[in-house]
């Protein structure tokens, strides 16, 4: 079966902190991923996304991603976190960059001063 | 240019009504989605349009659920009857072929 586990319900650590967020995959087809961010009150914002090619991608806001296929994993990252990185994180996996996601359930990152 | 857009923000009906949700995509986007988020699980696709026809609607959850999609341009979802576990967050997306999708941000349906 198709699905995505984000196994980390809720993250807390202090601004300046690096952070990892874990992303692991089921896909029978070559997969296409993605990181979306949800800010209270916000949309989903596309923090980074991998196709082919370099296994690790950089994105908005300072996050990378690394794509591991021997372990199905796209782990989200980010060496110091800021205050305003505080929000929900969300993994996502596809076949095709306009057919439909198949997400993980989320994230919620606290982030302490 | 503007993103896409979602009517109402929030919504409260009772058991039983109906309720219509609005999407207005990004201009020019073939490409329109439906997603909803159940309290504390993962988003679910629910539909895709492409222009006014329905490409995929195998996630739609019942026929209570009924979307539209005007002339390719706006789209409604509507459920009727509503009920209790219909409550959740309902995403809209657009995107043109070849590239990713943009989200709007979310009608939150509480059903009581």
């Amino acid at each position: 079966a198709q699905s995505v586990t984000q196994p980390d319900i809720h993250i807390t650590v202090s601004e300046g902190a690096s952070l990892e967020l874990r992303c692991n995959y089921s896909y029978g087809a070559t997969p296409y991923l993605f990181w979306y961010v949800q800010s209270p009150g916000q949309g989903l914002q596309l923090l980074l996304k991998y196709f082919s090619g370099d296994t690790l991608v950089q994105g908005i806001k300072g996050f990378e991603a690394e794509f591991k296929r021997s372990q199905s994993s796209f782990n989200l990252r980010k060496p110091s976190v800021h205050w305003s990185d505080a929000a929900e994180y969300f993994c996502a996996v596809g076949n095709y960059n306009t057919d439909k996601l198949i997400f993980g359930t989320g994230t919620r990152l606290q982030v302490f001063p | 240019e503007a993103g896409v857009t979602q009517f109402p923000s929030h919504s409260v009906i009772e058991k039983g009504q109906t309720v219509t949700l609005r999407c207005d995509p990004i201009s020019g986007h073939d490409n329109l989605y439906w997603y909803r988020r159940v309290m504390g699980k993962e988003i679910k696709f629910l539909l895709h349009f492409v222009k006014e026809s329905k490409q995929d609607e195998s996630g739609m959850p019942n026929n209570r659920f009924l979307a539209e999609r005007t002339g390719g341009t706006y789209s409604t979802l509507k459920v009727q009857p509503a009920e209790l576990e219909d409550s959740g967050v309902y995403f809209c997306a657009s995107s043109t072929t070849g590239n990713g999708y943009t989200f709007g941000s979310g009608t939150r349906l509480t059903v009581v």
